[in-house]
């Protein structure tokens, strides 16, 4: 079945700091991909997407590229602040469009001022 | 707009007991899914609800099992309590024709003793 692994953390960064979280994926036919963030005492809430190959999701300075011949949909952010302590999770739609998510185990990031 | 609510937002069972959370969808969204998140993890689905059947499980015992009524909200039901059911259980709900996001409420956060 699909599945996906997702770096482990906890990552501790310093403000500014280059952020990557590393997630590859298997899966049967084309996913699309998301990268998931959950803050502390909040549910999980959408950052980005990508729906086929070579596409970039972007958003609050954070992207993430759909390379499907590595299989991956690492999450990148040039300047990390402290606002951006949280749990990010790498999940794969199992079937493109049905919603049904694998999650990854979630990778911790806190930043220091 | 109204969000996705769940209740109760915290509860306390013993071991063989039956436990109901409830989820009301975001306006307008008709499928619902449900996920359980264990401290540390990542959310694994158990199932999703479309026109008030299940459409999909993931890899969880009978036990589990629920329901979706006409207005979308939904009810997840769990009998024979064990102790590995402790924790997280996230709703999420989603338009059928959509971006691919799921929106997640804050989750019920079960403890079994």
């Amino acid at each position: 079945g699909n599945s996906v692994t997702q770096m482990e953390g906890p990552v501790t960064l310093s403000e500014e700091a280059f952020l990557t979280i590393n997630c590859t994926y298997t899966a049967t036919g084309y996913p699309s991909l998301f990268w998931y963030v959950q803050y502390p005492g909040e549910g999980l809430q959408l950052l980005l997407k990508a729906t086929k190959a070579d596409d970039k999701g972007s958003n609050k300075g954070f992207e993430a590229t759909y390379r499907k011949e590595t299989t991956s949909f690492h999450l990148e952010k040039g300047s990390v602040q402290v606002s951006d302590s949280a749990v990010y999770f790498c999940a794969p739609d199992s079937t493109s469009g049905t919603y049904k998510y694998i999650f990854g185990t979630g990778t911790r990031l806190k930043v220091l001022a | 707009e109204t969000g996705v609510t769940q209740s109760p937002t915290h509860l306390i069972k013993t071991r063989g007991q039956q436990v109901t959370l409830r989820c009301s969808s975001q306006s307008g969204h008709n499928t619902v899914s449900w996920y359980q998140q264990a401290l540390g993890q990542g959310p694994q689905f158990i199932f999703q609800y479309y026109r008030e059947e299940e459409n999909g499980r993931g890899n969880f015992p009978p036990r589990f099992s629920g329901l979706q009524f006409p207005n979308y909200s939904s009810e997840l039901n769990v009998n024979a309590l064990e102790l590995d059911d402790s924790a997280l259980y996230l709703c999420a709900s989603s338009p059928r024709q959509g971006t691919g996001e799921l929106f997640f409420g804050e989750g019920s956060r079960l403890t079994v003793l």
